[in-house]
C-alpha cells in the first residue's frame, strides 16, 4: 500500500536543539495530520491541518500545509527529554470519501540526550 | 475523556492457536481500523470497516479476518497465528465524513506468537 515518504528517518538530538522533519506525497491531500507514539503506546494526535499554507503551533510544535498540497511540515523547538518518540505524518486524500481513509508516513524517531 | 480500548497490552500464543484482539471506542464513530506495526515498516492496514458488519481489506489481510457485531467493537481474528504475526497491533477509529479530526488509536496489543 501506498506510505508517505517522511523524512528523516532518525534523529538523535540534544536537549535544547530544534527539530525539523517531513513528510511528501506524489499525490494531493485535504488534511494533513502529525502524530506522535510513545514506547509502547498508540499513536496520539498533536496537529492537524485543514488548508494549504496553513501554520498551526501546539505548544513548541509548529506544522505547516505545504502550498502544493503535496507535502508538510512539522518542526520542534528547545526539544526536551520527553520529545522523544516515532512521529508519524498522515494524509486524507482529496477522494478520501466517507471512511476518510488515511495514508501515513515512515515514521520519524527522535531520541533527545538530555 | 474519549477512548479506544483494546482488550490486552501483550499477548504470547502458540503457533496454530486462533487469537482474538479486541477494540471498543466509545465515540460513536462509524469507521475503525487494525493496523500492525513492525520496526522499520511504519503502519500498515490490515483491514478497515465502515459500518456494523461491512469490511474491507487492506494492503496486508493474509492470515486475518475481522469481525464488526456492533458499531462500538472490531475484533480481529488471526485464524491459526503463525511466528511472522508476531507484532505490535493498533487499533483505530474515526468519524466519517464532515469533521473528521483524524484517527483515535488504543494504546495497543504487543503480540508473540511462540
Amino acid at each position: 500500500g501506498q506510505q508517505l515518504n517522511q523524512s528523516p528517518q532518525s534523529m538523535f538530538i540534544q536537549e535544547g536543539e530544534d527539530v525539523s522533519m517531513n513528510c511528501t506525497s506524489s499525490s494531493i491531500f485535504n488534511t494533513w495530520l502529525w502524530y506522535k507514539q510513545e514506547p509502547g503506546e498508540g499513536p496520539v494526535l498533536l496537529i492537524a491541518l485543514y488548508k494549504a499554507g496553513e501554520l498551526t503551533s501546539n505548544g513548541r510544535l509548529t506544522a505547516q500545509f505545504g502550498i502544493t498540497r503535496k507535502d508538510s511540515f512539522l518542526n520542534i523547538s528547545a526539544s526536551i527529554p520527553s520529545d522523544v518518540g516515532i512521529y508519524f505524518c498522515a494524509g486524507q486524500g482529496v477522494y478520501g470519501g466517507a471512511t476518510n481513509k488515511l495514508i501515513f508516513g515512515t515514521g520519524t524517531l527522535l531520541a533527545v540526550q538530555p | 475523556d474519549v477512548k479506544v480500548t483494546q482488550s490486552s497490552r501483550y499477548l504470547v500464543k502458540r503457533t496454530g492457536e486462533k487469537v482474538f484482539l479486541e477494540c471498543v471506542q466509545d465515540m460513536d464513530h462509524e469507521n475503525m481500523f487494525w493496523y500492525r506495526q513492525d520496526p522499520g515498516l511504519g503502519l500498515r492496514l490490515i483491514y478497515f470497516s465502515y459500518d456494523v458488519k461491512m469490511k474491507e481489506k487492506g494492503d496486508i489481510p493474509e492470515g486475518y479476518s475481522v469481525s464488526r457485531e456492533k458499531k462500538e467493537r472490531f475484533s480481529l481474528i488471526l485464524e491459526s497465528a503463525s511466528t511472522n504475526q508476531t507484532s505490535m497491533y493498533l487499533c483505530a477509529s474515526s468519524s466519517a465524513g464532515q469533521g473528521f479530526y483524524g484517527y483515535t488509536f488504543g494504546s495497543g496489543t504487543r503480540l508473540t506468537v511462540v
